[in-house]
């Protein structure tokens, strides 16, 4: 059975651009979620879809973050405009219900310059 | 805003030795998770924690949740080079949300 994938795997952009990454979670998994390691700090929560809905989103630094899980498949997380502090790698997480274990994508590393 | 201290932030040790690996939060959580992560891919649940003085063992490695689940050690005995990898600790409080330590780099050498 395939994991959870993320695509790209990295993305190098300039300062006001946009970029979407993408992330397919296991085929099944009803909740999604996104995180983000910002370099020399702790892994933190982004934002939780169960199916098409977004569960929580607290975790969103700002309006130019945008998630969307259309048709509860798969997720796209898009920046818009990027912004030097976006870099860091964001991973994508699927799990089968609320509290069940979360399987964790390999992430996407993405550069602002 | 609950916080997760991961000590020591780097481990660099001989195989054969053992280590013990701390997590410890002023906030209480419903459960605590141990996750391996290697480069370049996403973290690995190893275990999961839930009753306040729970103790669980996974080969070699030993978990342990503290009495007032605040806290918890991870302990590998007789590492081997294959443990090497970056160990992170996960609160979950409720709702699915887990706040992560900043994790421990675990390096073992041949």
């Amino acid at each position: 059975e395939a994991g959870v994938t993320q695509f790209p795997s990295h993305s190098v952009i300039e300062k006001g651009q946009t970029v979407t990454l993408r992330c397919d979670p296991i085929s099944g998994h009803d909740n999604l979620y996104w995180y983000r390691r910002v370099m020399g700090k702790e892994i933190k929560f982004l934002l939780h879809f169960v199916k098409e809905s977004k569960q929580d989103e607290s975790g969103m630094p700002n309006n130019r973050f945008l998630a969307e899980r259309t048709g509860g498949t798969y997720s796209t997380l898009k920046v818009q405009p990027a912004e030097l502090e976006d870099s860091g790698v964001y991973f994508c997480a699927s799990s089968w219900g609320t509290g069940y274990e979360q399987f964790f994508g390999p992430g996407t590393r993405l550069t602002v310059l | 805003t609950q916080l997760l201290e991961q000590s020591p932030q780097f481990l660099s040790i001989q195989e054969g030795e053992n280590l013990t690996v701390y997590c410890n939060s002023s906030s209480v959580f419903s459960s605590l998770q141990w996750y391996r992560q290697e480069p370049g891919e996403g973290p690995v649940l190893l275990v999961t924690v839930v009753t306040g003085g729970e103790v669980k063992k996974l080969k070699r490695l030993t978990f342990q949740f503290g009495d007032a689940r605040k806290d918890s050690s991870l302990h590998i005995t007789a590492a081997q080079p294959g443990d090497t990898g970056l160990y992170l600790c996960a609160g979950e409080s409720g709702y699915s949300t887990l706040t992560f330590g900043k994790g421990t780099m675990l390096l073992v050498s041949p």
